[in-house]
């Protein structure tokens, strides 16, 4: 089945940099993977996603890559703000199958003012 | 409006208790489910259920059964409650044409 590996499990960046998250996943058959902010407490919400036909996505200060071949992406945050502080999740999804979010381990963000 | 909406919130029981967990969606999506969230943060899928049917039953004991009475609600039954079952309990929902998934609040279960 697949597998997603999620680096670094803890970052801690200055206010005003930038800071990249990065996955990488097992399974060839995956096209679509979202990345989940989830804050203390709170329940996981997408922030972006990404599909196979695409290799690169941004949406204002953040933004995803994709390499297919190599199988990994990567998440893109820049001017940090102290509100980015949460876990991060990274998953992957099959289009064919059994249709489930398969996560990697999250990693914890710290905005440091 | 709440999207995904899931009772109680917090929960806590006694080892060996049964317990229920509701959620109902209003997002009109044909696909539910269940993820655990451990201690670590590990989010790990439980159950996926489409348009009331059974399709994703991972690796969990059967001390854990899902029931969809219809495509808008999905709720888990846990009979003899273990210590390791303290987690906190996500349920999500997906559109048919699209594959991303909205979570509801989470459910804190406590087992003592």
């Amino acid at each position: 089945g697949e597998n997603v590996e999620q680096h670094p499990s803890t970052l801690s960046v200055q206010e005003g940099d930038s800071a990249v998250i990065k996955c990488t996943y097992s399974d060839s058959a995956s096209n679509y993977f979202p990345w989940y902010k989830q804050e203390l407490g709170k329940r996981p919400q997408l922030i972006i996603d990404i599909r196979s036909n695409v290799g690169e996505k941004k949406d204002q200060r953040i933004a995803v890559t994709l390499n297919k071949t190599a199988k990994h992406f990567s998440l893109h945050i820049t001017e940090t703000q102290p509100e980015d502080s949460a876990v991060y999740f990274c998953a992957a999804r099959k289009a064919q199958g059994a249709q489930k979010l398969v996560f990697g381990q999250g990693t914890r963000l710290t905005i440091n003012p | 409006d709440t999207a995904v909406s899931q009772t109680p919130k917090y929960l806590v029981t006694q080892m060996g208790n049964d317990k229920s967990i509701k959620c109902e969606q209003n997002l009109g999506h044909d696909t539910m489910y269940w993820y655990k969230q451990d201690s670590k943060k590990f989010l790990k899928i439980m159950f996926s259920y489409n348009n009331k049917e059974l399709i994703i039953n991972e690796t969990v004991p059967n001390r854990f059964s899902p029931k969809s009475p219809d495509k808008a609600h999905l709720n888990l039954h846990i009979n003899s409650l273990e210590l390791g079952d303290s987690a906190v309990y996500f349920c999500a929902s997906s559109p048919s044409n699209d594959r991303w998934a909205f979570f509801g609040q989470g459910t804190r279960l406590t087992v003592v």
